[in-house]
């Protein structure tokens, strides 16, 4: 089965700085799909960035990206120029290519910004 | 686009009583949807998927009998927790699939849900 671990469990930033989230997987497949979620205080569950396995380009969405490692099964997430409302849980998710769309998620990340 | 409303927002009922919450793919198609529970401070928990047209495939350890789950179009599946106790209190979450739109599960807001 696959499992996705995040590592740190609290992170946390100076406003305007940089971070990264770690994120590792475990899986057999060669295609596949990764996904970075945000969860704010409201609890709502953000899409924040996707990754295609068979892509080695890194995504990128404004301020955040990724470094995946395909090799190593790593995909972490950058936040560039952090801001108050990035604060939030982060959790990073993984998909298998194909009909089982179902996602396993890792445990979060909680990252703290500090003015 | 890709909007997933939910409702309620938040219920408290009486033990005993049977709680119904609607998830709804607002501009969008979902063929699956999915009911997820989390707990505070922790991550979210596959409860099932939710199929338009047939049966829900519950995941190992939930109640079917309990949770029970229907898709009637393809805009909208419903969650009902029959015989609420307060061990069902809970944060129950909804998310769906667009056709068009590869892999990404779009979230509703979520319902809270307290059983006295």
């Amino acid at each position: 089965a696959q499992t996705v671990t995040q590592s740190q469990p609290e992170m946390s930033v100076q406003e305007a700085e940089t971070v990264t989230l770690s994120c590792t997987y475990d899986t057999s497949e060669s295609d596949y799909y990764l996904f970075w979620y945000k969860q704010p205080p409201s609890r709502q569950m953000i899409l924040v960035i996707r990754q295609e396995a068979y892509k080695q380009q890194n995504a990128t969405e404004n301020r955040f990206s990724v470094n995946f490692q395909k090799a190593a099964k790593s995909f972490s997430l950058k936040i560039s120029d952090s801001q108050l409302g990035d604060a939030a849980m982060y959790f990073c998710a993984y998909r298998e290519e194909g009909g089982n769309e179902k996602l396993t998620f890792g445990t979060g990340t909680r990252l703290t910004i500090i003015p | 686009g890709a909007v997933v409303s939910q409702h309620p927002s938040w219920v408290i009922c009486k033990s005993g009583t049977s709680v119904k919450i609607e998830c709804r793919s607002l501009d969008f198609q979902a063929t699956t949807m999915f009911w997820y529970r989390q707990f505070p401070k922790q991550s979210l928990m596959l409860m099932a998927t939710s199929n338009e047209g047939s049966k829900a495939t519950y995941e190992q350890g939930v109640e079917k009998d309990k949770f029970l789950i229907n898709h009637a179009s393809l805009t909208l599946s419903t969650l009902t927790v029959t015989s609420a106790h307060p061990e069902d209190s809970s944060f129950y979450i909804c998310s769906a699939t667009p056709k068009v739109l590869w892999g990404a599960q779009y979230f509703g807001p979520g319902t809270r849900l307290l059983v006295l």
